[in-house]
């Protein structure tokens, strides 16, 4: 692994189903984040993450939850997944809370039918 | 919480002329503002920065300036290349609490005419 790394890097999932997008990086970068990406939207912060152990809403939180058990590790999780949550999902994560330039994974296509 | 504009959403313009994207801010206690570039089917990646206690920044033909005062921030590359052409998002954040995230303007799809 170099760098951050998401998996999968496409998803077509079923409405209602349960789906965990995962997240990965070996920078030993204390914040972590996810966004979404949609057309005439820009990029939408879901959750953050501090440091380990610590998790945040973004501004679009609803049907997300992220946990943070490890530096390296940030899942997130759509509990039952609806159409609206159709996207381009990206993982980023930044050094510590000084040094905000973010690092992005490469993105997981979803696409909920 | 923070909200960034940011005009034109399409850009296009000659292979060889300057363009120039800007941004403006909602939060005064905003102190970090980059730009990033996003070619088709890829990820965001960082190309400059600026913080709040600096007006200009130029790396080559890149540059980026900040207004504090009038809230508002801009991207200027000189030269265009066929190379340049992809999606830019400015962005802001106030990184005393960093690990909040960054706020992303809507972008800009800048297209360079050969």
């Amino acid at each position: 692994i170099a760098g951050i790394t998401q998996a999968p890097t496409s998803q077509i999932l079923a409405a209602g189903r349960r789906m965990t997008l995962r997240c990965t990086q070996d920078m030993r970068h204390n914040a972590m984040y996810w966004y979404r990406q949609d057309l005439g939207l820009g990029l939408r912060l879901i959750h953050y993450s501090n440091t380990a152990g610590t998790t945040g809403k973004g501004e679009v939180p609803d049907g997300y939850s992220v946990s943070r058990a490890n530096t390296d590790d940030f899942p997130l999780t759509l509990a039952s997944a609806v159409p609206s949550q159709t996207s381009v999902y990206f993982c980023a994560s930044s050094r510590d809370i000084l040094n905000t330039e973010a690092f992005f994974g490469q993105g997981t296509r979803l696409t909920v039918v | 919480g923070e909200n960034v504009e940011q005009h034109p959403s399409t850009l296009s313009v000659q292979e060889g002329d300057s363009a120039v994207i800007k941004c403006t801010y909602s939060d005064s206690a905003s102190n970090y503002f980059p730009w990033y570039k996003q070619e088709l089917g890829k990820r965001p990646q960082l190309i400059i920065d600026i913080r709040s206690n600096v007006g200009e920044k130029k790396d080559q033909r890149i540059a980026v300036t900040l207004n504090k005062t009038a809230k508002h921030f801009s991207l200027h590359i000189t030269e265009t290349q066929p190379e340049d052409s992809a999606v830019y998002f400015c962005a802001a954040s106030n990184s005393g609490g960093g690990a909040d995230g960054l706020t992303f303007g809507k972008g800009t799809h800048l297209i360079i005419q050969p």
